[in-house]
C-alpha cells in the first residue's frame, strides 16, 4: 500500500459528459502528479501541482482541468468526455517538488461508452 | 513519437534463472532513467534508479546497466522470484525536470 488512495476505483460514464477523478496523497507529500495511460501504453503525465499551485503541466487537453486543496487532496476533472479518453488515470505523490520517486495511488478506471 | 520503447511487451522466465528486461530510448538529452513495477489493480512502484553519469547501479537481485552510446537500457533480476512477475515499466527524465516519460512496458512471468 502506497499510501496514496484514489476514488472512484471504477467509473463509466457516457460521452459529453463530466466527470470528477480524487486523490489523497502520503500524509506529508506536498506534490501530486496526474497520468493516464490508455490501453497497452505507457503512462502520459498531464499535470502537477505542489502545495496548492500548478507546478507543470505535461500533456494535458483543454477539456481537462486539476486543482489541489488546501488539505493537499487534488482532482481532476475531465468534461465533454470522447471514446479516447477511456483509460486508467494514476495519481502519484512526493514529498517535495521535485522528486524522481513518486508513489502511486491504485487508479480509476474510466470507461466512456 | 515514444522516446521511449520497451519492444518486448512479455518476457518469461524460470525461476531462479536471471531476467533481463530491456529499454531503447530516442533523446540523448535524457539524464535519468527508472525502473517500476506494477502488480495488477496497483498503481506502479519505484524499483531502481540510475543517473547518466553512471552505467551500472545495484540494489539487492535489481541491477540497472546504462550504455549511452547504444542509448538503450536493461534491467537484470537475478535470481528471479515468482513474486517478480508484473509489469515492468522503464521511465526517463529530460533535463531534470522531473516529468517522466514511460515506455509501453513488459509484461515478466515468472515459471515455477
Amino acid at each position: 500500500d502506497s499510501g496514496v488512495t484514489q476514488t472512484p476505483k471504477h467509473l463509466i460514464t457516457a460521452t459529453g459528459q463530466r466527470v470528477t477523478l480524487r486523490c489523497s496523497p502520503r500524509s506529508g507529500d506536498l506534490s501530486v502528479y496526474w497520468y493516464q495511460q490508455s490501453l497497452d501504453q505507457g503512462l502520459q503525465f498531464l499535470i502537477q501541482y505542489y502545495n496548492g499551485e500548478e507546478r507543470a503541466k505535461g500533456n494535458i487537453l483543454e477539456r481537462f482541468s486539476a486543482q489541489q486543496f488546501p488539505d493537499l487532496h487534488s482532482e481532476l476533472n475531465l468534461s465533454s468526455l470522447e471514446l479516447g479518453d477511456s483509460a486508467l488515470y494514476f495519481c502519484a505523490s512526493s514529498v517535495v517538488s521535485d522528486s524522481y520517486e513518486q508513489y502511486f495511488g491504485p487508479g480509476t478506471r474510466l470507461t466512456v461508452t | 513519437d515514444q522516446q521511449v520503447k520497451q519492444n518486448s511487451p512479455s518476457l518469461s522466465v524460470q525461476e531462479g534463472r536471471i531476467s533481463i528486461l530491456n529499454c531503447d530510448y530516442t533523446n540523448s538529452m535524457f539524464d535519468y532513467f527508472l525502473w517500476y513495477k506494477k502488480y495488477p489493480a496497483e498503481g506502479p512502484t519505484f524499483l531502481i534508479s540510475i543517473s547518466s553519469i553512471k552505467d551500472k547501479n545495484e540494489d539487492g537481485r535489481f541491477t540497472v546497466f546504462l550504455n549511452k552510446s547504444a542509448k538503450h537500457l536493461s534491467l537484470h533480476i537475478v535470481p528471479s522470484q515468482p513474486g517478480d512477475s508484473a509489469v515492468y515499466f522503464c521511465a526517463a527524465s529530460l533535463d531534470s525536470n522531473y516529468q517522466l516519460i514511460w515506455g509501453a512496458g513488459t509484461k515478466l512471468i515468472i515459471k515455477p
